[in-house]
């Protein structure tokens, strides 16, 4: 089964500061990498995804990249709220897509 | 529904006991994720489901745990003689499809909680 690492397992970050959160993996068969979101008491919800045809994803203050050749992919939260201090989770498919396999989880506190 | 559906919110089951979960998946997805998620966040994969047929059981302690998805019915999870091992969230999530072509997003259920007491 396809192994994601995720770091750091924990992060604090100022209100308005860059939040950065990685994952590796290790199979590179695959091209569908999302990042979810968890609020406490509450199921995971995506976030934001990218396939390995481009090297940058943005949705607003979101941003995945992706590093094909070092297997690396990372999200990078802009002008970081109160509001995004959540679980985060990056996750990758395995073979036929029948499930995916979830990284550790950053949880991350954005102070006010 | 628009919404991935899960009940109940909350189960509490003495040792020995048996647990059942419902999933209903959202309206017109063909695939159905049961993981299970224990106390330091980390997710486990238990099954997947196309439509009624299982996808994916490697996950499945197939010793306690079962798994349907019936038409026109929900999804259910099922462990007999439950463990203390087995308190956890878990959590049905359905998929629309899959694969290169397909629309990948797994939207997740709010979970039922599992205390084995």
């Amino acid at each position: 089964q396809q192994q994601v690492k995720q770091s750091p397992q924990s992060l604090i970050v100022q209100k308005g500061g860059i939040s950065i959160i990685n994952c590796a993996y290790e199979n590179t068969a695959f091209d569908y990498f999302p990042w979810y979101q968890q609020f406490p008491g509450k199921g995971p919800a995506l976030l934001i995804a990218i396939r390995p045809d481009v090297s940058e994803k943005k949705e607003g203050r979101f941003t995945i990249s992706f590093n094909k050749s070092a297997k690396q992919f990372s999200l990078h939260i802009m002008d970081s709220q109160p509001g995004d201090s959540a679980t985060y989770f990056c996750a990758a498919p395995n073979s036929g897509y029948s499930t995916l396999t979830f990284g550790k989880g950053t949880m991350l506190l954005v102070s006010p | 529904g628009e919404e991935v559906a899960q009940t109940p919110k909350h189960l509490v089951r003495g040792e020995g006991q048996k647990a059942k979960l419902y999933c209903a998946p959202i309206k017109g997805h063909s695939y159905v994720f049961w993981y299970q998620q224990v106390l330091k966040n980390e997710f486990k994969f238990l099954i997947s489901f196309q439509n009624e047929n299982v996808f994916d059981e490697t996950g499945m302690p197939k010793e306690r745990f079962s798994a349907k998805c019936l038409p026109n019915s929900p999804c259910s999870l099922e462990i007999q003689a439950t463990k203390l091992e087995d308190s956890a969230v878990y959590f049905c999530a359905s998929s629309q499809s899959l694969g290169l072509a397909g629309i990948n997003e797994q939207f997740f259920g709010p979970g039922t909680r599992l205390t084995v007491l």
